[in-house]
């Protein structure tokens, strides 16, 4: 059992715009350590999508979007392309176990 | 940016110990914490164990506490994760992150291309 929440899949059809949700408590998301979010494929390095609530890194396209609110969180991918397939991940500190920890990931399928 | 290789990876049996390491470069490494993260087919992606920039202050998910040991080289910019006592259940692809910004509430970036560990019966 995670200690955050995600659905387990979530679909789209390409240029739509899917939210993937991240549930937590008020030891993770909503202990102000906040919420970053990765995409995994396979056989790579897992990426890291937004950080800080809404920063990307260099290199992840705008179409990408974070927000936190309370002990929730999501992520935004806007004009869904078939290459946005993949398993993305939640992450948080929490300190009621004093770990970090993951969400049990979404995977999104681009109909 | 910085990269980051994993190495020592590979099929053991149950009961036994494997030393993974993490070679970095591109950046100051004595000046990050750094992470180890597995994927399993099963439960996703797992936090296993975090080390302060200067080696002082380790820690360790529940499921590997007393069994893994954490530990860095700032002279050869270096991690490293000896896995003792290995069971089926610690099969999985492991990775080894930075750690950018607060040590608590910072973001991983980046990432090794990972390393699978495989535990057979």
């Amino acid at each position: 059992q995670s200690a955050l929440t995600q659905p387990p899949s979530i679909s789209g059809a390409p240029g739509q715009r899917i939210t993937i949700s991240c549930s937590g408590s008020s030891s993770n998301i909503g202990s102000g350590y906040g919420v970053r979010w990765f995409r995994l494929l396979p056989e790579t390095a897992p990426k890291l999508l937004i950080y800080n609530q809404n920063n990307r890194p260099s290199g992840v396209p705008d179409r990408f979007s974070g927000s936190e609110s309370g002990t929730s969180a999501s992520l935004s991918i806007s004009g869904l392309q078939a290459g946005d397939e993949g398993d993305y991940y939640c992450q948080s500190y929490d300190t009621t176990l004093h770990f970090w920890v993951f969400g049990g990931g979404t995977r999104l399928t681009v109909l | 940016q910085g990269q980051l290789v994993e190495f020592g990876g590979g099929v053991v049996q149950a009961g036994t110990s494997l030393r993974l390491s993490c070679a970095t470069s591109g950046f100051t490494f004595s000046s990050y914490g750094m992470h180890w993260v597995r994927q399993t087919p099963g439960k996703g992606l797992e936090c296993v164990a975090v080390i302060w920039y200067d080696g002082s202050n380790e820690y360790y998910a529940e499921s590997v506490k007393g069994r893994f040991t954490i530990s860095r080289d700032n002279y050869r910019n270096t991690l490293f994760l000896q896995m003792d006592r290995l069971r089926e259940d610690d099969t999985a692809v492991y990775y080894c992150a930075r750690m950018n910004d607060d040590f608590w509430g910072g973001w991983l970036d980046p990432w090794g291309q990972g390393t699978q560990v495989t535990v057979s019966s």
